[in-house]
């Protein structure tokens, strides 16, 4: 079993639409989660991180962790053409021991 | 604006040539990281920096080394290339310590082994 697992995709959905991708992960270590959006032939760039259980927020985009299930989602509301890229969640140990899923490519349709 | 540069964009090299990539940060950063990205798999960590002249094992090393003789710059050597390293390669670096640093990436190196 991979330690982060995400569908790859791909995802299509129309402009406008809430878009739910997620991750799980089997390490229970203490830890930090991170995603990524990755545009293509660029390279990744951070577009949000949490440690806690619960959301955090910011502008268009959700990231909720829930580590009783292993389980990390990241919600993009109101979705723009702009949003198509991979999203690549990450594990993050102590120590800078990152661990990345392989990516969900998404397309949002205008 | 923070920036990590790599040498080449795409490079197309042939079987048992030696092979440099080289990765450039402008941050001062004390981590510079190598991964390689392949589809279904994802990145996976080739070696890692976290000081001059100091180098980590990553999970894929095999058939890699690694130089860092400048903090600025951390170069990845194929001593022979072969046909499954053929991958798009990332550069990354981040802030020292053990703290949950962002890792600023590079554009990327899509080597071609022939």
């Amino acid at each position: 079993q991979k330690e982060v697992e995400q569908d790859p995709g791909p995802l299509s959905v129309p402009e406008g639409a809430i878009v739910s991708l997620n991750c799980t992960y089997s390490n229970s270590a203490f830890q930090y989660f991170m995603w990524y959006r990755q545009y293509s032939r660029k390279g990744p760039e951070l577009l949000m991180y949490t440690y806690s259980s619960g959301n955090k927020e910011d502008g268009r985009f959700t990231a909720q962790v829930d580590k009783s299930s292993k389980y990390i989602s990241l919600f993009i509301r109101d979705s723009q053409p702009s949003d198509s890229a991979t999203y690549l969640c990450a594990r993050v140990s102590y120590g800078q021991n990152f661990v990345f899923g392989p990516g969900t490519r998404l397309s949002v349709l205008p | 604006d923070v920036k990590v540069t790599q040498s080449s964009r795409y490079l197309v090299k042939r079987t048992g040539e030696k092979v440099f990539l080289e990765c450039v940060q402008d941050m001062d950063h004390e981590n510079m990281f190598w991964y390689r990205q392949d589809p279904g798999l994802g990145l996976r960590l080739i070696y890692f920096s976290y000081d001059v002249k100091m180098k980590e094992k990553g999970d894929i090393p095999e058939g890699y080394s690694v130089s860092r003789e400048k903090k600025e710059r951390f170069s990845l050597i194929l001593e022979s290339a072969s046909t499954n390293q053929t991958s798009m390669y990332l550069c990354a670096s981040s802030l020292g310590g053990n703290s949950y640093n962002e890792q600023f990436f590079g554009p990327g190196t899509r080597l071609t082994v022939l």
